[in-house]
């Protein structure tokens, strides 16, 4: 069973918009981490953010900040002032025993 | 530190050989992970080692693959014999612990004609 939904398999956005990517997810434990990862077409795969489950303050690193709200089981990511770098297959995840589990990614294109 | 690093990037191989991946971890992280990705499947979690010592095999598709971890700085990933299904990327990835953030390697793209 899915675990990790990430609702929009494609995005697209202007240069220097903000766009924000959805992510739902579902676990019975209180304490747990949460991640963004990033893959460009190097296919190299980037940790963008994480976010611990037990932190109310919702993340940020640089132009990437995450809306975590704990009790919807929701973790979105928004990237302000989108640049070309940004182009990529972006993957939501969070820790569950002593893995990781994977949404199916949502890919983000930047229109110049 | 270089980061997790694997070995072949590329490998082309014909249906029936025997694979090999390698991977070697970032010094000091205990937990390794073997995934695999394809456009039709995403990201699959094969395998995960603890302290070299394998945890969950569930991910690992049929007993063509396996995996070893010999020692704290190395593990592979086999497959014998080879199938054309079985072309995708597989990464490694290394944490400190199994609920931390996982570093991956480059990849190793695997194509079985």
């Amino acid at each position: 069973a899915q675990t990790v939904t990430q609702s929009q398999p494609e995005m697209s956005v202007q240069e220097a918009e903000t766009v924000t990517l959805s992510c739902t997810y579902d676990t019975s434990e209180s304490d747990y981490y949460l991640f963004w990862y990033k893959q460009p077409p190097s296919r190299q795969m980037i940790l963008v953010i994480r976010q611990e489950a037990y932190k109310q303050q919702n993340a940020t690193e640089n132009r990437f900040s995450v809306n975590f709200q704990k009790a919807a089981k929701s973790f979105s990511l928004k990237i302000s002032d989108s640049q070309l770098g940004d182009a990529a297959m972006y993957f939501c995840a969070y820790t569950r025993d002593d893995k990781i589990i994977f949404g199916k990614g949502t890919r983000l294109h930047i229109l110049p | 530190d270089a980061g997790v690093i694997q070995s072949p990037r590329h490998e082309v191989t014909e249906m029936g050989q025997e694979v090999t991946l390698r991977c070697k971890p970032i010094s000091g992280h205990n937990s390794l992970f073997w995934y695999r990705q394809t456009m039709m499947r995403g990201l699959e979690l094969l395998i995960y080692f603890n302290n070299n010592v394998p945890i969950d095999d569930s991910g690992m598709p049929e007993d063509r693959f396996s995996a070893k971890m010999p020692n704290a700085s190395f593990s592979t990933l086999k497959i014998q014999p080879s199938e054309p299904r079985d072309s995708a990327v597989y990464f490694c990835a290394s944490s400190l612990t199994g609920t931390d953030t996982q570093y991956f390697g480059p990849g190793t793209r695997l194509t079985v004609l």
